[in-house]
């Protein structure tokens, strides 16, 4: 099964750029790259996806490797909001028309006031 | 309305107990998830129904049984579970089949204690 690989931990200072990077090393054509992110006592919250392109949205940008091999997670300008574990996840295809988000072991930000 | 919502928020059973937790969402989505996440870990995947039918069983104990009466609700019944089964328990939703190409929404979860 394709796999992602996150550093356990990060820091940031408020008000800076976060970058979050992930490794996908074996993943395949048809494999979405997803990205989430769990605040303590909650449930996960959606951030951003793609498939090859860079993406944009309000929450953060994505950067895909050309080889596709690695992505970032840009946070623009890091909040103690955004002080989360964000998990890197691929779809995986598990059969019968069926696809599967498997969570792996996440990046816990912290952000420094 | 854009939310997953899962009831109850909190449950403690004992084992020789039925249960049920019960998740909504009124968005349209076609695929609806049951994850179990223990402290300090990720989320783990037990079921995925797709257009009302069960897609995926990740081998989950039968004391877990999932129940999708339409394509709002998505239930999932409990019975003679064990200390070990305490977690959070989270549902989730997708606008497609299952088939990825939408981001998930989560509800907040219920967290399940078993005494």
């Amino acid at each position: 099964d394709a796999k992602t690989t996150q550093p356990n931990s990060m820091e940031s200072n408020e008000e800076e750029p976060v970058h979050l990077p992930c490794n996908h090393s074996t993943i395949s054509g048809t494999d979405y790259i997803h990205w989430y992110r769990q605040l303590p006592s909650q449930g996960p919250e959606y951030v951003i996806h793609g498939l090859t392109s860079n993406v944009n949205n309000r929450m953060a940008s994505l950067a895909i490797a050309e080889d596709r091999k690695s992505s970032t997670l840009i946070l623009h300008r890091a909040t103690l909001r955004d002080a989360a574990v964000y998990y890197c996840i691929l779809r995986l295809y598990s059969g019968a028309g069926s696809y599967q988000l498997t969570f792996g072991k996440g990046t816990k930000l912290s952000v420094i006031p | 309305d854009t939310e997953v919502t899962q009831t109850p928020k909190h449950l403690v059973m004992g084992m020789t107990n039925k249960k049920s937790l019960k998740c909504e969402q009124h968005m349209g989505h076609r695929a609806m998830y049951w994850y179990k996440q223990k402290a300090k870990k990720p989320p783990e995947l037990m079921f995925v129904y797709s257009y009302e039918k069960l897609s995926i069983n990740e081998s989950v104990p039968s004391r877990f049984s999932p129940e999708c009466p339409n394509s709002s609700l998505l239930n999932l019944h409990l019975h003679a579970l064990q200390p070990e089964d305490s977690a959070l328990y989270l549902c989730a939703s997708s606008q497609d089949g299952g088939q990825g190409y939408y981001g998930y929404t989560f509800g907040s979860g219920t967290r399940l204690t078993v005494v």
